[in-house]
């Protein structure tokens, strides 16, 4: 079956440091790959998605970036952090298509001090 | 472009009562897929139900089941038999042409 993990579960980062969030997908291949991020009490906000390695989608200009190494591996990175940057990050994969939905990792709550 | 609405930002219901999750969309599609997600205070998200917009039959999992009106765009999510589990955040969203759009979330309250 497939399983996606995400880490770390919780992160307290200063301004200005930087960052580096990863998932890794297992028991699929070519999954779409997505970073969301959620501000408390909001809905989702799609940050960048990827639809291969090497291959990105950025979707809000911004203080991130992210990048696909392998497969089923899916980093967020950032060079200095803002304190609007603070939020619960989702990753999540989907088969192509997206038909079936997403499966989402258990989540990073980022607090930026 | 697409939307999804959920009109109820709170709703509360009584441990073992009926509750009914409100959404609406807007698209000029006619293939599409709609989802009920839940997040409950872990804050993962959980696919809950899944409609795909070319049956007419109403999608149903265990106490879950939807009312969808494809000429009203309406998807609603009906939870039987309420327990104190399924509080959480419900989100209501559309699949078309490789955009996943997402409703606002209902905060779903059991009050035991």
């Amino acid at each position: 079956s497939q399983t996606i993990h995400q880490w770390p579960a919780t992160l307290v980062q200063p301004v200005g440091s930087p960052l580096s969030l990863e998932c890794t997908v297992e028991g699929t291949s070519n999954p779409n790959l997505y970073w969301y991020r959620q501000a408390a009490g909001r809905g989702l906000q799609l940050l960048f998605y990827s639809v291969g390695i090497g291959q990105i989608s950025s979707e809000v200009p911004q203080n991130l970036s992210a990048s696909r190494p392998q497969d089923r591996q899916f980093i967020l990175s950032s060079k200095k952090l803002l304190l609007s940057d603070s939020g619960f990050y989702l990753c999540a994969w989907s088969r192509r298509g997206l038909t079936y939905g997403y499966t989402f990792g258990s989540g990073t709550r980022l607090t930026v001090v | 472009a697409q939307t999804v609405t959920q009109s109820q930002p709170e709703m509360s219901v009584q441990e073992a009562e009926t509750v009914t999750l409100s959404c609406t969309y807007d698209t000029s599609e006619s293939d599409y897929y709609l989802f009920w997600y839940k997040q409950p205070p872990s804050r993962q998200m959980i696919l809950v139900i899944r409609q795909e917009a070319y049956k007419q039959q109403n999608a149903t999992e265990n106490r879950f089941s939807v009312n969808f009106q494809k000429a009203a765009k309406s998807f609603s999510l009906k939870i039987s038999d309420s327990q104190l589990g399924d509080a959480a955040m419900y989100f209501c969203a559309y699949y078309s042409n490789y955009q996943l759009i997402w409703g606002a979330g209902t905060k779903l309250i059991i009050k035991p």
